[in-house]
């Protein structure tokens, strides 16, 4: 399988911006993800970018992605205590069913 | 709709014992898919089925673990017997076709004592 990491934690203060990192091997890749995942809860899809995008922005979200490096991020703009949570980045090869995960960002936001 | 129902939420049982989780993904999707979330392993895929049918199973970690989905509407992963080891998160998640979108139940919390 591929790997796809990402940083284990991210503390930010409440109105900044937070700024989640993942990188990935298959260059093969068709669609990007970001899951986030509440306490007790499972995940939700919060975005996606199609490879052949540089960027995509949805109010506070903000997705980019360099094929070059394999490498997406996720932008959360005015941080708020409600974005506490653990982020996956992920990935799915084309005409695949099979989510590749990474192993989570847990951000925690500070008052 | 109410999206993809998983129960028990919490399972606590001693080792040996048979435990079942149950799932049921959203109507009208054609594909479901069990995953086990552990802090080691993060979040890993054990079986995928596409109309009802197993299609990779790959992920299954031993023949303690079986999954089956009668109907469209149900399916079932049984760890028989459970070791302590097997203590993780298990998530149901439901897509419409299978490289679509999934959507993630609220996941069942298993303890083997």
């Amino acid at each position: 399988g591929e790997d796809v990491e990402q940083s284990l934690f991210l503390s930010v203060r409440e109105g900044d911006s937070s700024v989640i990192n993942c990188t990935y091997t298959d260059s093969s890749s068709t669609y990007l993800y970001w899951y986030k995942q509440e306490p007790g809860a499972g995940l939700q899809l919060l975005t996606y970018i199609f490879s052949n995008m540089d960027m995509k922005q949805d109010q506070r979200l903000t997705v980019l992605l360099n094929k070059k490096d394999k490498h997406l991020s996720l932008r959360i703009a005015d941080t708020q205590t409600g974005d506490s949570a653990i982020y996956f980045c992920a990935e799915t090869p084309p005409n695949d069913y099979k989510l590749s995960f990474g192993a989570g960002t847990t951000v925690t936001v500070r008052a | 709709d109410a999206g993809v129902i998983q129960s028990p939420r919490h399972e606590v049982t001693e080792m040996g014992q048979e435990v079942t989780l149950r799932c049921k993904p959203i109507s009208g999707h054609n594909s479901l898919f069990w995953y086990r979330q552990t802090m080691m392993r993060g979040l890993e895929l054990l079986i995928y089925f596409n109309n009802n049918v197993p299609i990779d199973d790959s992920g299954m970690p031993e023949d303690r673990f079986s999954a089956k989905m009668p109907n469209a509407s149900f399916s079932t992963l049984k760890i028989q017997p459970s070791e302590p080891r097997d203590s993780a998160v298990y998530f149901c998640a439901s897509s419409l076709l299978g490289g679509d979108e999934q959507f993630f139940g609220p996941g069942t919390r298993l303890t083997v004592l």
